[in-house]
């Protein structure tokens, strides 16, 4: 069955630096994969949607790569701040295409 | 636009109760998603709805069930609680006219539910 996996549950970085998140995908080829941010205590907020065919979108400081082959999406944000610490959730479709799957997730933190 | 509203914020109920959790959608939005989010297994879907019909269903056993109203407005119950059911549940709601992956979900806050 399709699994979905965020390498690392915790991300440290330093405030202006560049974080970079990766979301894994294995036994399916999915057509779009969507990035939400999650808050403590909030459900989850769209970021950016990305088509199979779109290599790479971006959106202010944030930026997300597809790469079919590696099955695999990056997700950066740029000039990070402290703002930006949030728990990070890549969602691809299930392999039916009819709901959006969540990986577990990973949690950055940004110090300033 | 008022965004998606979850009732109520926190239940504490006992084992073999029931509950029912509400969730009014975004104005003009069709479709709605239920989803159950833990420490150990994430977001998992539970259902979906649209045009008060259910769209789609994940694997859950059938103590959850839902519906969804005329107004878009849904409600979700699980009979019977178990401990393992002590979760946050999320509701989403989309237009739901090109099929829920295709399009961006608003979530609600969540109902966070105990099971003592």
């Amino acid at each position: 069955s399709q699994k979905i996996e965020q390498n690392s549950e915790a991300l440290n970085i330093q405030e202006g630096k560049t974080a970079t998140l990766t979301c894994n995908y294995t036994n399916y080829s999915p057509a779009y994969l969507q990035w939400y941010r999650q808050d403590p205590g909030r459900g989850p907020v769209f970021l950016l949607l990305i088509r199979e065919n779109e290599k790479e979108k971006r959106k202010e400081r944030l930026k997300v790569t597809f790469d079919t082959t590696l099955k695999q999406s990056l997700f950066h944000i740029t000039a990070s701040q402290p703002a930006d610490s949030a728990t990070y959730l890549c969602a691809p479709p299930n392999q039916a295409g009819t709901a959006l799957i969540f990986g577990k997730g990973t949690t950055l933190s940004v110090s300033s | 636009k008022a965004g998606v509203t979850q009732t109520p914020r926190y239940l504490i109920k006992t084992r073999g109760q029931q509950v029912t959790l509400s969730c009014s959608p975004i104005s003009g939005h069709r479709s709605v998603s239920w989803y159950q989010q833990t420490p150990g297994q994430g977001l998992q879907f539970l259902f979906e709805y649209f045009s008060e019909t259910q769209r789609n269903k994940g694997n859950f056993p059938g103590r959850f069930s839902g519906r969804q109203f005329s107004n878009s407005r849904s409600e979700m119950n699980v009979s019977t609680l178990e401990l393992g059911d002590s979760a946050l549940y999320l509701c989403a709601s989309s237009l739901g006219q090109g099929g829920v992956p295709n399009e961006k979900l608003f979530f609600g806050s969540g109902t966070q539910l105990s099971v003592l």
